[in-house]
């Protein structure tokens, strides 16, 4: 099993309201990522969870919030967001080897903020 | 930080070649690439490390001049499969897992 499964697809949520994305991965991968990207622009990356500890915060604003519950499990939660929020948010898995190997990505879930 | 790719589009039509190209200003200890068609998740094509290992698919020819911090990819004989964005990434270094995407080209490939 080479998958990573995001949970919704869609999301369309208030600015007011409270939601999570998940990500899950059976591949045994100890190096999780979560990313955002915006139309014809690149993924930029968010945060990198290793070992199921946060390894790499990348200055995101504190209305998104990551969980590693366990190895093969992802989340990210999301409060107040703003309409500029409304992205394709994907996550990636990868053996912890030190950056060099191959990232699985999941197909994403695309946010509409309202 | 934002590796610089080139050509940003080209189109083709079946069967022709095309490369790609990638540069850094800053220190490339390996390069990755990633294609990513429309609507769909992006799907690891191949890394290049320094000291010349390449880890990836048999079928995608890539090169890494580490000197002038440049890679490039090529495509050879190109199908209508091959359509989509083409991302490389430059990793900084250490026990790193920041992976920083260049804007990325666009492939079309046409019958």
């Amino acid at each position: 099993d080479t998958e990573v499964t995001q949970t919704p697809k869609h999301l369309v949520m208030g600015m007011t309201n409270k939601k999570s994305l998940k990500c899950e991965q059976h591949m045994g991968h100890r190096a999780m990522y979560w990313y955002k990207q915006k139309a014809k622009k690149p993924p930029e990356l968010m945060f990198v969870y290793s070992y199921e500890k946060l390894s790499i915060n990348e200055s995101v604003p504190s209305r998104f919030s990551p969980e590693c519950p366990n190895s093969s499990l992802l989340n990210l939660h999301l409060h107040a967001l703003q309409p500029e929020d409304s992205a394709l948010y994907l996550c990636a898995s990868s053996q912890e080897r030190g950056g060099d190997t191959e990232a699985f990505f999941g197909q994403g879930t695309r946010l509409t903020v309202v | 930080q934002q590796p610089v790719q080139s050509p940003q589009a080209v189109i083709l039509r079946e069967g022709e070649d095309a490369v790609i190209n990638c540069s850094s200003s800053k220190a490339l200890y390996s390069v990755h690439w990633y294609r990513q068609k429309h609507g769909e998740a992006p799907v690891f094509l191949m890394i290049l490390l320094k000291g010349g290992e390449q880890k990836g698919h048999e079928k995608i020819s890539a090169s890494f001049n580490e000197k002038k911090q440049q890679s490039s990819l090529y495509l050879t004989a190109s199908q209508l499969s091959y359509s989509g964005t083409y991302f490389c990434g430059r990793r900084g270094g250490g026990s790193n897992y920041k992976l920083t995407f260049g804007k990325g080209t666009l492939l079309t490939v046409n019958p």
